[in-house]
């Protein structure tokens, strides 16, 4: 089993819909909690970085997390044509493994006009 | 731009060839980080450098594998007798500190026949 899973859907939607992204996790030492989005043949570019179980916002993205569900998840508002990409969730420990990220395996997104 | 730059972009190769991957970091980030992304398996972290210290090799999956960084900045990945399970796009990303941002390169891809 993988210690992050990821649905890697695709998932297709609407222009303006709402769209909810998740990653469950299995290791309880993962603390900081990020989403990365990556376009077709580009390098992933960080969109959020959570570190509390609760809500963070940032424009049309909220990032949520639930350490005690070992669950994370983003809401995407207003969905855009241009939102298409994958989605990665990625997270890392606070002691030891420095800085070294384990990803999940993405989700591909599509918003359609 | 200042962003991380890898070379090649595209990279084809025969099985049991030696191949060097090349990573630019942004001036001044002291951490540099290696990552392959399979497809359907997410980024896979591979080694890291920070500073003067010793790099941590733990993501690497073979003796075929390794990498350097020269003067703490340009990083080689280098893959000797290559296989065909070692074609991916191999990422490179930096930070301005072990624990900061990670910013990622557009990646190589690797297509090994």
């Amino acid at each position: 089993q993988k210690e992050v899973e990821q649905d890697p859907g695709p998932l297709s939607v609407p222009e303006g819909a709402i769209v909810s992204l998740n990653c469950t996790y299995s290791n309880s030492a993962f603390q900081y909690f990020m989403w990365y989005r990556q376009y077709s043949r580009k390098g992933p570019e960080l969109l959020m970085y959570t570190y509390s179980s609760g809500n963070k916002e940032d424009g049309r993205f909220t990032a949520q997390v639930d350490k005690s569900s070992k669950y994370i998840s983003l809401f995407i508002r207003d969905s855009q044509p241009s939102d298409s990409a994958t989605y990665l969730c990625a997270m890392k420990g606070v002691t030891g493994g420095g800085n070294k990220l384990t990803f999940g395996t993405g989700t591909q997104l599509k918003v359609e006009l | 731009g200042a962003g991380v730059s890898q070379s090649p972009s595209n990279k084809v190769t025969e099985k049991g060839k030696d191949v060097e991957l090349r990573c630019d970091p942004i001036s001044g980030h002291t951490a540099l980080y290696w990552y392959r992304q399979s497809l359907g398996q997410g980024l896979e972290f591979l080694i890291y450098f920070q500073g003067n210290s010793a790099p941590d090799k733990s993501g690497l999956p073979s003796d075929r594998f390794s990498a350097e960084r020269t003067g703490g900045s340009v990083s080689t990945l280098t893959i000797q007798r290559t296989q065909q399970e070692d074609s991916a796009v191999y990422l490179c990303a930096s930070s301005s500190g072990l624990y900061n941002e990670q910013f990622f390169g557009p990646g190589t891809r690797l297509t090994v026949l």
